[in-house]
């Protein structure tokens, strides 16, 4: 769904690195978020945001730095990559809080920290 | 720690057998959603159940809600080559989503 769209696809880094996974979404959606997808645990949450200027924090977020400056943009900062930060990052967008309210999640971003 | 469990992790099936997926939390959920995977693609929303005990249909999948509402389950009848993906369910306990650990499902022809 052309609405909601990742960048890069696809990313390799070195461990120490910073990295910045883009997410723009077009539906000017109150909610964005951020997860990760790993084998054997599915996906987890890092971050959500509310409206442009409110984060806060998922299941998983350290390590991570998200900020949201503007509704439609959402970046994800990983400050120092791990190893273990490799994944699968989905965003996704909701048109109000999670709790009534569909999800609609971007493409995905496939990084691997080596 | 992950607060919605998914049963099984892995099912194989038979084109043409039925499959299920089981649900469970352990708190009380407002509402569930589920949700589909396509491997290599992102999770599409299906369905959202909200009230205890609702069961809702979409052709050939059956949504179930539980009477306390931590529990759901997602039927499929006669499955296709299509069904092929991971299936998760989600609920909100606030505004953080939980989502299970999935069951992915594979058709074999």
């Amino acid at each position: 769904d052309a609405g909601i769209t990742q960048s890069p696809r696809y990313k390799i880094t070195e461990t120490g690195r910073q990295v910045t996974l883009m997410c723009h979404q077009t539906w000017s959606h109150s909610y964005m978020f951020w997860y990760r997808q790993d084998l054997g645990h599915g996906l987890r949450l890092i971050y959500y945001s509310a409206a442009a200027d409110i984060t806060d924090k998922g299941e998983v977020p350290d390590g991570y730095v998200v900020s949201r400056s503007k509704t439609e943009n959402f970046p994800l900062t990983l400050e120092s990559a791990t190893r273990s930060q490799t994944s699968v990052y989905f965003c996704a967008s909701s048109e109000l809080g999670g709790r009534l309210h569909t999800q609609y999640f971007g493409p995905g971003t496939r990084l691997t920290v080596l | 720690g992950q607060q919605v469990m998914q049963i099984p992790q892995y099912q194989h099936v038979q084109e043409g057998e039925d499959f299920t997926t089981y649900c469970n939390s352990s708190t009380t959920l407002s509402n569930i959603q589920w949700y589909k995977q396509r491997p290599g693609g992102h999770p599409v929303f299906l369905i959202q159940l909200v009230k205890s005990g609702e069961v809702k249909k979409q052709k050939r999948l059956t949504f179930q809600f539980g009477e306390a509402k931590k529990n759901s389950s997602l039927h499929i009848t006669a499955t296709q080559t299509t069904d092929v993906g991971t299936y998760f369910c989600a609920g909100p306990p606030g505004n953080q989503f939980y989502f299970g650990t999935g069951t992915s499902l594979t058709v074999i022809p």
